[in-house]
């Protein structure tokens, strides 16, 4: 079993739609928590980033962190095609970006 | 440059040969880090640098890989005797401190190995 499981995909919501991500994982340790968008042919892009469980809004983007159910989700209000990319949680024990452990990314595509 | 930079974005390269990717990361910047992605998945941990030094290099898959930043800036991956299953993408993020909340990720390698 992988350390953190994410659906692969592919998402596909029309404009405007609210669109909903997540990953689980099995590791306790980890603490810190990461969304990168990663559009095709391109590095990973850093979204947001939070610790331990809560709340994280930065405009059309939430991120949910719950510790007790190992569980965080991503949030996108008011989808733009924009917004068509590959979605990749990741975590860490540690602040930092020494061994990250990513998911396998879940494609979205946003239809307009 | 404003952002990492990696050289080459692409490379094809034959069995058994060797090749060398680099990483010139953002100015100022003293962690560097190499992580490598396969088709269809995350990026995978390979190396990490704080300053010159190899803080930790647990992530390389074998003795075929090797990784330098002798002046504390550009790093470079290094892989012997090349084999198919190390055709991916080879990415590098650098950050200005271990502990920053954001690593920038340059555009990665694609290496392919035929």
């Amino acid at each position: 079993q992988k350390e953190v499981e994410q659906d692969p995909g592919p998402l596909s919501v029309p404009e405007g739609a609210i669109v909903s991500l997540n990953c689980t994982y099995s590791n306790s340790a980890f603490q810190y928590f990461m969304w990168y968008r990663q559009y095709s042919r391109k590095g990973p892009e850093l979204l947001m980033y939070t610790y331990s469980s809560g709340n994280k809004e930065d405009g059309r983007f939430t991120a949910q962190v719950d510790k007790s159910s190992k569980y965080i989700s991503l949030f996108i209000r008011d989808s733009q095609p924009s917004d068509s990319a590959t979605y990749l949680c990741a975590m860490s024990p540690w602040g930092g970006y020494q061994k990250v452990t990513f998911g396998t990314g879940t494609k979205l595509q946003v239809i307009p | 440059g404003a952002g990492v930079s990696q050289t080459p974005s692409n490379k094809v390269t034959e069995k058994g040969k060797y090749v060398e990717l680099r990483c010139d990361p953002i100015s100022g910047h003293t962690a560097l880090y190499w992580y490598r992605q396969s088709l269809g998945q995350g990026p995978e941990f390979l190396i990490y640098f704080q300053g010159t030094g190899a803080a930790d290099d647990s992530g390389l898959p074998n003795d075929r890989f090797f990784a330098v930043r002798p002046e504390g800036s550009v790093s470079t991956l290094k892989i012997q005797r090349t084999e198919r299953g190390d055709s991916a993408m080879y990415l590098c993020a650098s950050s200005r401190r271990t502990v920053d909340t954001e690593a920038f990720f340059g555009q990665g390698t694609r290496l392919t190995v035929v």
